[in-house]
């Protein structure tokens, strides 16, 4: 089964710092995806990657951004966190552009105080 | 109007009682269709996978797809305590890197 892997699953920050979340895959997928979720509003989009250094923007970008520097990883940026960033970020991925599961890390939630 | 409507519920009942979970949806060029399920503090998992219209069967879950009306259905037999979680249903297109969701069902089973 692949595997996806947030290695922060709980964080605090305050208001203005850099955040940076981690998510890793271990089944060579080409495409991976950050969401955040939010109570009422569903699974958003943030950005989307094709490929190493491919990145597309999603529903909501505004006050992100990512970085894939190797396909098995993805980060997702923070540059001057806000308390309406608060909110549980979930990384997936899937094997190639046209299939159609996605795989769900764990999630982090992150609160900004 | 969203894209895909669920009503997130939540929803109680007793061991052992069959669960219908549903969603609709505007869009018909959505083809295939999800159900992830998740539990409290967790990542969603693929539950069932079914592409255009039909059912699909595993164990005591049922996916349903009424592509005339706009409407899927995920149905829980001889329901367990540990069923107890978010139901989420997901739809995409034949291709295209958007997925879209609902909102979630919030389901409780009572031992």
């Amino acid at each position: 089964d692949v595997k996806v892997t947030q290695s922060s699953r709980y964080l605090v920050k305050r208001t203005g710092e850099k955040v940076f979340l981690e998510c890793v895959q271990d089944m060579d997928h080409e495409n991976m995806f950050w969401y955040r979720q939010d109570p009422g509003l569903g699974l958003r989009l943030i950005y989307f990657s094709y490929d190493v250094k491919m990145k597309e923007k999603g529903d909501i970008p505004e006050g992100y951004s990512v970085s894939r520097e190797k396909k098995e990883r993805f980060s997702l940026i923070l540059e001057s966190a806000s308390t309406n960033q608060t909110s549980m970020y979930l990384c997936a991925s899937r094997l190639f552009s046209g299939a159609n599961v996605l795989t769900f890390g764990a999630g982090s939630r992150l609160t900004v105080l | 109007q969203k894209e895909v409507e669920q009503d997130p519920g939540p929803l109680s009942v007793p061991e052992g009682a069959i669960v219908s979970l549903n969603c609709t949806y505007s869009n018909s060029a959505f083809q295939y269709f999800m159900w992830y399920r998740q539990y409290s503090r967790k990542g969603p998992e693929l539950l069932m996978y079914t592409y255009s219209s039909g059912n699909k069967e595993d164990g005591r879950f049922t996916a349903q797809v009424d592509k005339s009306s706009k409407y899927i259905s995920l149905f829980i037999r001889d329901s367990q305590p540990s069923d107890s979680a978010t139901y989420l249903c997901a739809m995409s297109i034949t291709t295209g890197n958007q997925f879209y969701f609902g909102t979630g069902t919030s389901l409780t089973v009572i031992p």
